[in-house]
């Protein structure tokens, strides 16, 4: 069973740079045909697609956040990472690392999750 | 980009049938998925491919997806099935999941 779990600090500055990563346990990391993806959640709002590294490598960003994102990945750790850089308190989030399975066109969907981590943006 | 539209609340009594509506253009042409958010917990697949269920979901889980609608039907609702519902289709021209805004069922 994959097993995802996101780890980094619990509060930033506003102007800094916010980075986390995500631990994946039990899951073929490297091969197979895998979105992994960033999700956030703001206080009392829904998901939010931050962004995903496919399995070829290639990224996607979302085009509202893109010119701040980035994101890696380390297969030797089995951990995928997010940076945000020159976050506001509009970043403040519930942040999800997820697994999205690709089945066919249009056919893809998030089985794993991890239990997300609460990111505050705060001086 | 394609939008999904969900009602903000649903309200059914215990022992009813709830359904959860997800709106987009012919979005009976996609495969849509459908997730359940607790408070305080990650969202957890119900549905995905419009119908079917994951392993360890329940089968008063169910949907159904034609036209302009997908519908999420959870039958003799209970207290523990009070949550948000997302559901999610992926935009093949961006190549990214849409997520609709969520839909808080609440058992009378």
């Amino acid at each position: 069973q994959v097993q995802l779990q996101e780890s980094g600090p619990g509060l930033v500055k506003p102007s800094q740079t916010l980075s986390l990563t995500c631990t994946v346990s039990g899951d073929a990391f490297s091969g197979g045909t895998y979105y992994r993806s960033w999700i956030r959640q703001r206080p009392g709002k829904g998901l939010e697609w931050i962004g995903h590294i496919y399995s070829s490598g290639s990224t996607s960003y979302n085009p509202s956040l893109k010119s701040r994102i980035s994101m890696s990945v380390d297969a030797s750790k089995n951990q995928f990472s997010l940076k945000v850089t020159s976050v506001t308190a509009a970043d403040t989030a519930v942040y999800y690392c997820a697994r999205a399975e690709r089945l066919g066109m249009g056919r893809v969907f998030f089985d794993s999750w991890g239990q997300g981590t609460l990111v505050a943006v705060s001086s | 980009s394609y939008v999904l539209t969900q009602a903000p609340s649903v309200s059914v009594a215990p022992g009813q049938t709830a359904s959860i509506t997800c709106e987009g253009n012919d979005i009976g042409s996609e495969s849509v998925h459908w997730y359940q958010q607790k408070p305080g917990q990650a969202p957890v697949l119900v549905v995905y491919d419009d119908r079917d269920r994951p392993s360890g979901i329940p089968d008063r889980f169910s949907g159904f997806n034609s036209g302009n609608t997908a519908t999420l039907t959870i039958d003799s609702v209970e207290a523990g099935v009070e949550a948000d519902y997302y559901c999610q289709v992926w935009d093949r021209s961006g190549d990214h999941p849409v997520f609709g805004g969520g839909t808080k069922l609440t058992v009378l």
